[in-house]
């Protein structure tokens, strides 16, 4: 079975610095990987997701992030962050084939606050 | 506009009663599914569904029920054996296949117990 660990449930920046959220999987098969954001009593929209094409992934909003299979990560970064920037955001994973009916799995969220 | 709709936005259920919150999509997508939201733990899938007239139950299907009887609706009933209901509920539907695959989200009910 695959999981999804997000490591910092809370992480804070400042206008303007690098954005670093992590996420870790474990799956026995190739994944898909996705990254969410989700705004206060809103839905998911989709940021960027990773299947098997290139490894750096490049998303809305100028977020982008990398698969590495080495370390089992994809972690999402942004050069600059913006008040904008300031949600939730979840990252997913969906294994390739099998009988998993698009199931995602994810993982526990990384509440992001960007200070003035 | 295409999307997914969910409604209504808040919901108040008092003890003992069944409620239903209703998602709508007219992307033409044939796979929905229910998932529900906790603080602090994620989204956990509650219903799928992969085309009309079928479902299955996800990682938390106990004290819930669904229908499929139309590919643009897939309404989910808390019913009273969910001992605790109070939580953000996310309807998402999928587009594509294989590497193309996507899930769309709603934008969320939530449900309050009085």
């Amino acid at each position: 079975a695959q999981s999804v660990t997000q490591l910092g449930s809370h992480v804070s920046v400042s206008e303007g610095a690098l954005v670093l959220l992590r996420c870790n999987y474990s799956s026995s098969v190739p994944p898909y990987l996705f990254w969410y954001v989700q705004y206060p009593n809103q839905g998911l929209q989709l940021l960027l997701k990773y299947t098997s094409a290139a490894t750096l992934v490049k998303g809305i909003n100028g977020f982008e992030a990398e698969f590495k299979k080495s370390e089992t990560s994809f972690h999402l970064t942004k050069p600059s962050a913006h008040m904008s920037d300031a949600a939730e955001y979840f990252c997913a994973v969906r294994v390739a084939g099998g009988t998993s009916y698009g199931k995602l799995t994810f993982g526990q969220g990384t509440i992001l606050t960007v200070h003035p | 506009d295409g999307g997914i709709t969910q409604s209504p936005k808040y919901l108040f259920r008092k003890e003992g009663q069944n409620v239903t919150l209703s998602c709508e999509q007219n992307l033409n997508h044939d796979a929905m599914y229910w998932y529900r939201q906790d603080p602090g733990q994620g989204l956990r899938l509650i219903y799928y569904s992969q085309i009309v007239n079928d479902f299955q139950k996800g990682d938390i299907a106990e004290g819930y029920s669904v229908s499929r009887e139309k590919k643009e609706s897939f309404p989910l009933t808390v019913t009273s054996a969910q001992k605790n209901p109070t939580a953000f509920y996310l309807c998402a539907s999928k587009d594509g296949a294989g590497l193309q695959e996507t899930q769309y989200f709603g934008p969320g009910t939530r449900l309050l117990v009085l």
